[in-house]
């Protein structure tokens, strides 16, 4: 049983206002990973990090942050939330050797913006 | 071209039968490769690994990589209705990404 936290797991609020939603994990991965996915659609890399300080964007282009200050902890804000960011939001992280690895995935976040 | 590639499905299969999942990926530095599953409403969950050609076994679970063809493949064997998902193949880039497809549904049929 993979030991990642995601909260709140269901979110709704208003358009306009600025959301963070945390992802923590209690393994010491290094890389860690948060995803949006649409009901039935496919999943899609919004930020990744490699490390504390080390953030890089993914391919889908999205109006959210991240911050990698501690290990553990990888928050995902978004400064005035849309309705069109009403979507999932899964949280990874990632361990193991060249040759075994591992993605351990959170519970997800179900964000609604009115 | 997208980064990660399935075939579209939905699937159908008998109960007992192989099913076949195919994916094939763009970046050929790519060096990890990944077939998850999903069920609705559920967090993607890790079937297994592949990183050399060949194939890999786990249960009655194997998987195909062929690095020279950019192509992965998941075959299940004895398929269950408790198989019944989505499955969801996914890279790790060159960079680092874990890139997904955008996976194919399977239906097994009792």
């Amino acid at each position: 049983e993979a030991d990642i936290y995601q909260t709140p797991r269901y979110l709704v609020i208003g358009t306009g206002k600025k959301i963070t939603l945390e992802c923590s994990q209690t393994m010491g991965h290094d890389k860690m990973y948060w995803y949006q996915q649409d009901p039935g659609m496919e999943l899609h890399l919004i930020h990744y990090s490699y490390g504390v300080n080390s953030t890089e964007k993914g391919d889908l282009s999205s109006e959210s942050t991240v911050s990698r200050i501690r290990t553990e902890h990888f928050p995902l804000t978004l400064e005035s939330a849309r309705p069109s960011h009403t979507s999932q939001y899964l949280c990874a992280s990632f361990s193991g050797t060249e040759t075994e690895e591992t993605q351990y995935f959170g519970p997800g976040t179900r964000l609604l913006v009115l | 071209q997208k980064e990660v590639e399935q075939n579209s499905g939905p699937l159908s299969v008998p109960e007992g039968a192989i099913a076949s999942l195919n994916c094939t990926y763009s970046d050929r530095g790519s060096q990890s490769f990944f077939w998850y599953r999903q069920y609705s409403g559920k967090s993607p969950e890790l079937i297994m690994s592949i990183y050399s050609n060949g194939d890999k076994e786990d249960g009655r679970f194997t998987a195909q990589l062929n690095k020279a063809s950019q192509y992965v493949s998941l075959l299940i064997r004895d398929s269950q209705p408790s198989d019944s998902a989505t499955y969801l193949c996914a890279v790790k880039t060159s960079y680092d990404k874990v890139i997904f497809g955008p996976g194919t549904s399977l239906s097994v049929i009792p």
